[in-house]
C-alpha cells in the first residue's frame, strides 16, 4: 500500500545547527514529493517539490531535499537552522495512477532552541 | 497575503448540530480540496474538486457533503456532527492535479461539545 513515513515525531536542534527531517514513501510508479510547513494557526506552505531531474532540490528560506529512488526517500535539510524554523515539516507524495490523491505524513515537530 | 480564504476561523457547537464552513480561492485555480486535521496534526484528505467535479471521495462519514458552486469556491457541510468530529477543517487548492503546489488557507477549528 502506498504509504509516507516521518519517522521522528518531534526534533529539537540549536540556533545554527544544521538539520535533516526524514522521509520515506511507499509507492510502485513514480511519485510527486513535496515537503510542506505549518507555523501555529497557520496552514501548510510549500517548501520543496520534486518529480524528476536532479534528485537535490532547492526550496525556499534555504531548505533542500535529495530524492533517493533506491532509498526511497526525500530527506529535507538545511544547514543552518534559526529559531523560525519551528514549526510542523510534512512530507507528502502524489499518486499518478490514484486520481493524483496526495497522502501525507504524520508531521515532524520541529523545535529549535535559540 | 492569503488567497484561499476560510470561515469561519473558529465555531463551537453542540453534538447534532448542523455546520457549514466555507471556502474561497481566488487564485484562479481548478482543484479544491477539503482536509481534516486532528489534534495530533494528522492530515487526511476527505474531498476533492476538478472543475467542479469530485475527484477524490475519501471513506468519510455520510454526514459531511462538500458544496462547490463554481470552480472558486468548496464549502463543506457536516450535518449532525458528533465529538470525534472536532478538528481543524483545512482547504486547499491547486492549479491542477498531480505534481501541482497546493494552497491551503489558514483552516476552521471545530470544536463539538
Amino acid at each position: 500500500a502506498q504509504s509516507v513515513t516521518q519517522p521522528d515525531a518531534r526534533v529539537t536542534v540549536s540556533e545554527g545547527a544544521s538539520l535533516q527531517l526524514r522521509c520515506k514513501y511507499s509507492y510502485s510508479a513514480t511519485p510527486y514529493l513535496f515537503w510542506y510547513v505549518q507555523y501555529p494557526r497557520q496552514g501548510l506552505q510549500l517548501l520543496l517539490k520534486y518529480y524528476s531531474g536532479d534528485p537535490v532540490v532547492q526550496g525556499v528560506n534555504s531548505f533542500e531535499a535529495e530524492f533517493s529512488k533506491s532509498n526511497s526517500s526525500f530527506h529535507l535539510q538545511k544547514a543552518s537552522v534559526h529559531w523560525s524554523d519551528s514549526a510542523v515539516y510534512f512530507c507528502a507524495l502524489s499518486m499518478i495512477t490514484n486520481a493524483y490523491k496526495v497522502i501525507f505524513g504524520k508531521g515532524t515537530h520541529l523545535h529549535v532552541l535559540p | 497575503e492569503t488567497a484561499v480564504f476560510q470561515t469561519p476561523n473558529y465555531h463551537v457547537t453542540q453534538v447534532g448540530n448542523e455546520v457549514s464552513f466555507n471556502c474561497k480561492q481566488t487564485l484562479g485555480h481548478d482543484t479544491m480540496y477539503w482536509y481534516k486535521q486532528d489534534s495530533k496534526k494528522l492530515l487526511k484528505i476527505m474531498f476533492s474538486y476538478n472543475n467542479k467535479q469530485l475527484i477524490v471521495n475519501e471513506t468519510v462519514p455520510r454526514r459531511f457533503s462538500p458544496q462547490s458552486s463554481d470552480k472558486a469556491h468548496l464549502n463543506l457541510r457536516i450535518k449532525s456532527v458528533e465529538p470525534e468530529d472536532s478538528a481543524v477543517y483545512l482547504c486547499a487548492s491547486s492549479h491542477g492535479l498531480g505534481g501541482d503546489t497546493q494552497y491551503f488557507g489558514p483552516g476552521t477549528r471545530l470544536l463539538v461539545l
